[in-house]
């Protein structure tokens, strides 16, 4: 069985830019959850999609949305892009919304 | 809000050596508590969970008792490994709808030395 698949691996962006990132959940699990891991303030929970709807949120400016297929692949999207955004981030797939999450490896993002 | 303490270390041991790494949380109800493990380069993976009171989750050697009275999860391990190296993160969540997902700790850094 396939685990979480999140793609590109590695982005490098200028200041200014905007980004998308995608994941692909483990087949069948239908809620996707998108964390920002920093050094400084850690891992920290950006928003959940459940059934192609955002479920909740965390703090983080309106920069940063994303969005849910009906196939729960899912993507998120920051726009106007600031150094500060550089972080990695994960997507984590679970079968039912607050069940077991299993995450993906990461998207690694570096804004210039 | 709730939140997750735990140690960041750097921790360094000896192969062999007993592990303890302290969790302690503050939670306005009763959440599941979980360990995730990362590796250099990696995502996160589930160690091991706890969903209730008393609670005893083990995995691969690693055990953490859910302590109420106490407030904590404790993760210990009898004899570590090199590749027991790897950054360690005590986390909790609501079961059902309405929660804002993991709340994780800062993370602990385990160093393993031959």
């Amino acid at each position: 069985k396939a685990g979480v698949t999140q793609t590109p691996r590695y982005l490098i962006k200028t200041r200014g830019q905007q980004v998308t990132l995608s994941c692909s959940p483990i087949s069948g699990h239908r809620s996707v959850s998108w964390y920002q891991q920093t050094p400084g303030q850690g891992l920290q929970f950006l928003f959940e999609y459940f059934s192609e709807t955002q479920r909740n949120k965390g703090n983080f400016p309106g920069r940063f949305s994303g969005r849910q297929f009906s196939n729960s692949r899912s993507e998120m999207n920051v726009s106007t892009l600031e150094l500060g955004d550089s972080a990695l981030y994960l997507c984590a797939s679970s079968l039912l919304r607050n069940t077991e999450a299993f995450f993906g490896q990461g998207t690694r993002l570096t804004v210039v | 809000g709730d939140s997750v303490t735990q140690m960041e270390g750097p921790v360094t041991l000896s192969e062999e050596a007993f592990l303890t790494i302290n969790c302690t949380y503050t939670a306005t109800g009763y959440p599941s508590l979980f360990w995730y493990v990362q590796y250099p380069g990696e995502g996160l993976q589930l160690l091991l969970k706890a969903t209730k009171a008393d609670d005893k989750g083990s995995n691969k050697g690693f055990e953490a008792t859910y302590r109420k009275e106490t407030t904590s999860f404790h993760l210990e391990k009898g004899s570590v490994q090199v590749s027991d190296s790897a950054v360690y993160f005590c986390a909790l969540q609501y079961s059902g709808g309405g929660a804002d997902g993991l709340t994780f700790g800062k993370g602990t850094h385990l160093i393993i030395q031959p």
